[in-house]
């Protein structure tokens, strides 16, 4: 199975900031990568396809970059609703597999 | 609007088995695969498997061949999910998922239930 490693598994920030989250692949994936914000309590919430494509609906302070084993979300201007976790998650091959999560809290 | 409203919490004994329902509403139910993905309390997503809009072809990830077992009833716009031989560590939330886009398996895991928590005791 592909694995997935987040970086970093937690980060503080302030409302304002710029915030980037990376995704490694075990091996090489394309652009076969999603990403997911989660809420406590909550289902996961897709945000971005196939790397870098945004969702409908998705605000555009958040996008996507990336593609072979390297890949990276980014908040452009963290809003106070973003505070969540984030995942990552490759469909190149199944089975589909998820990174660690990255939590996201207010500095 | 795309609903799923997936059956409640279960509290289940050691070696049982569990069947958590997922009703689908607001789409062409025949027309999307679904999948199932799991979350152990306070751990990451773990999928678990997918099937077909017809109900005819799954798979499943090989850490649960031969204990889960995913089927839909086209009548009733509802899938399922059976896991059976239950042990502690399956003890988590049980999340239904439909695709974004129709008829293709894409795996962009675009609409999500609300979850169902399973709880396994000894």
């Amino acid at each position: 199975a592909i694995q997935l490693t987040q970086s970093p598994s937690s980060l503080s920030a302030s409302v304002g900031d710029r915030v980037t989250i990376t995704c490694r692949a075990s091996q090489g994936i394309s652009s076969s990568l999603a990403w997911y914000q989660q809420k406590p309590g909550n289902a996961p919430n897709l945000l971005i396809y196939g790397a870098s494509s945004l969702e409908s609906g998705v605000p555009s302070r958040f996008s996507g970059s990336g593609s072979g084993t390297d890949f990276t979300l980014t908040i452009s201007s963290l809003q106070p609703e973003d505070f969540a976790t984030y995942y990552c998650q490759q469909f190149n091959s199944y089975p589909l597999t998820f990174g660690g999560g990255t939590k996201v809290e207010i500095k | 609007q795309v609903q799923l409203v997936q059956s409640g919490a279960e509290v289940k004994k050691h070696g049982a088995s569990v069947k958590v329902s997922c009703k689908a509403s607001g789409h062409t139910f025949t027309s999307y695969y679904f999948h199932w993905v799991r979350q152990a309390p306070g751990q990451g997503l773990e999928w678990m498997g997918k099937i077909n809009p017809t109900g005819t072809s799954t798979t499943y990830a090989q850490k649960f061949q031969g204990r889960v077992t995913m089927t839909r009833d086209t009548s009733t716009s509802t899938v399922y999910m059976d896991l059976s031989s239950l042990r502690s560590e399956d003890t988590a939330f049980y999340y239904c998922v439909r695709e974004t886009e129709p008829y293709s398996s894409s795996s962009r895991l675009g609409y999500w239930g609300q979850g169902t928590l399973v709880t396994v005791s000894s």
